[in-house]
């Protein structure tokens, strides 16, 4: 079945570092890829997303690039904020799943001043 | 514009007791309804889905259940809770087909005692 497999956290980064979270998926159909932050306490919120291949997705300085020859969906951005400390799951969803989101398992990120 | 709302946002129940949880939508009509959990330090499982009034798809077999009585209303229940069961609940919509935003209600933390 489709499913989506992501880097293993926590990353622990210091302020004004690169990040790369790492995603690829599996999928019979042709997918929609998202990723989504979940701050502490809260419920998840939408990043970004890519409905086709080669579409890049941004927003607050994130990017992610919809590269169907290597099935995956890399999160990335250039300085990091403490503020982005948060969990970051990259999900998927097909036209024969009528919509529903499969999630990744979740990379929590730390960014220490 | 669109919103949803769960409630309680958090409980603590005991073994063998009742639950029900609530979520309704705002602003859209005959969208998709969702119900995940998310275990501690855990991914997100998608527990129940409906595409409208009356029809529930489980996803996984479990100790809950979910009705949707009304078009933009889901509620998530349980007869006997078990230790099992405990937490972070997430409501969720969407339009239905790949590429569409799912939106997430704030959550619902239980914890089972």
């Amino acid at each position: 079945g489709d499913s989506v497999t992501q880097m293993e956290g926590p990353v622990t980064l210091s302020e004004e570092a690169f990040l790369t979270i790492n995603c690829t998926y599996t999928a019979t159909g042709y997918p929609s890829l998202f990723w989504y932050v979940q701050y502490p306490g809260e419920g998840l919120q939408l990043l970004l997303k890519a409905t086709k291949a080669d579409d890049k997705g941004s927003n607050k300085g994130f990017e992610a690039t919809y590269r169907k020859e290597t099935t995956s969906f890399h999160l990335e951005k250039g300085s990091v904020q403490v503020s982005d400390s948060a969990v970051y799951f990259c999900a998927l969803s097909t036209d024969n799943q009528g919509g529903k989101l499969i999630f990744g398992q979740g990379t929590e990120l730390s960014v220490k001043p | 514009s669109q919103t949803i709302h769960q409630w309680p946002a958090t409980l603590v129940q005991p073994v063998g007791s009742p639950l029900s949880l609530e979520c309704t939508v705002e602003g859209t009509s005959n969208p998709n309804l969702y119900w995940y959990r998310q275990a501690a330090g855990r991914g997100l499982q998608l527990l129940f889905y409906s595409v409208g009034i009356g029809q529930i798809s489980s996803e996984v077999p479990q100790n809950l259940s979910a009705s949707r009585p009304q078009d933009r209303q889901f509620i998530l229940s349980s007869k006997k809770l078990l230790l099992s069961d405990s937490g972070f609940y997430l409501c969720a919509w969407g339009q239905g087909s790949s590429g569409n935003t799912i939106y997430f209600g704030e959550g619902s933390w239980l914890t089972v005692v």
